[in-house]
């Protein structure tokens, strides 16, 4: 069964940097692109960037490049979304999914980490 | 960027009836979109990709259809468990784009 578990809930102050997780199980990590999606309190879903560890080859979205890092460990199955200096408008739900192969959709999902920095 | 606008935000449908969600796109993403539901408190989850193919598992009562800038996810009895927000996303251009999203709640 394909699974994405993500790390847990963060409160930070503006300013601090963070590195979320998202580990993968039931599949062949490396073989498969990993996304990140941003959904800020009460809105849509908004596409960050993807990685594919096997590379590891990365592609962010125009919003996003320069504001976030994206990264992977394909010996421990794990992506990671970074940020080096948090601000309140970062306050979100941040979503790993697992791209399907060959295509660009999002096939399988982690829970979501909720990221609150306060100003 | 591909502007994905979703109409209407929100639908209000009793149980047992059809909702019909449609999904525009500002250019031609040829049959690269994809749906996904998202319930409250919920990751959202995949429905239907390539505009029409239902991913495994799901109940026949969705459907996809569409193609070029066009596309329409039906619902054809609508459940309890149904009632959630939609999204459309398409991936034929970089980056890929969701729409707004379309609520579908109870009446």
């Amino acid at each position: 069964e394909v699974q994405l578990v993500q790390s847990g809930a963060e409160v930070k102050k503006a300013g601090e940097s963070l590195k979320i997780s998202c580990k993968g199980a039931g599949y062949n990590f490396g073989n498969y692109w990993i996304g990140w999606v941003r959904q800020m309190p009460g809105k849509g879903l908004e596409w960050m960037g993807i990685i594919f560890p096997g590379d590891p080859h990365i592609r962010y979205g125009p919003s996003f490049e320069g504001q976030v890092t994206i990264s992977a460990d394909k010996s421990i199955t794990t992506a990671y979304l970074q940020w080096r200096s948090l601000k309140a408008s970062d306050t979100a739900i941040y979503y790993c999914a697992r791209v399907a192969s060959g295509y660009f959709y999002f096939d399988y999902w982690g829970q979501g980490t909720l990221v609150t920095v306060s100003s | 960027d591909i502007v994905m606008t979703q109409s209407p935000a929100t639908l209000s449908v009793s149980p047992e009836e059809r909702a019909t969600l449609s999904c525009r796109a500002s250019q031609s993403v040829s049959s690269n979109l994809a749906w996904y539901q998202q319930r409250p408190g919920q990751a959202p989850r995949l429905l239907i990709y390539d505009a029409s193919t239902r991913a495994p598992g799901l109940p026949a009562r969705f459907s996809g259809s569409g193609s070029g800038t066009q596309f329409t996810l039906t619902i054809s009895s609508v459940q309890s468990e149904d009632f959630a927000v939609y999204y459309c996303h398409q991936y034929n251009n970089w980056p890929g784009t969701f729409g707004q999203g379309t609520k579908v709640e109870i009446k």
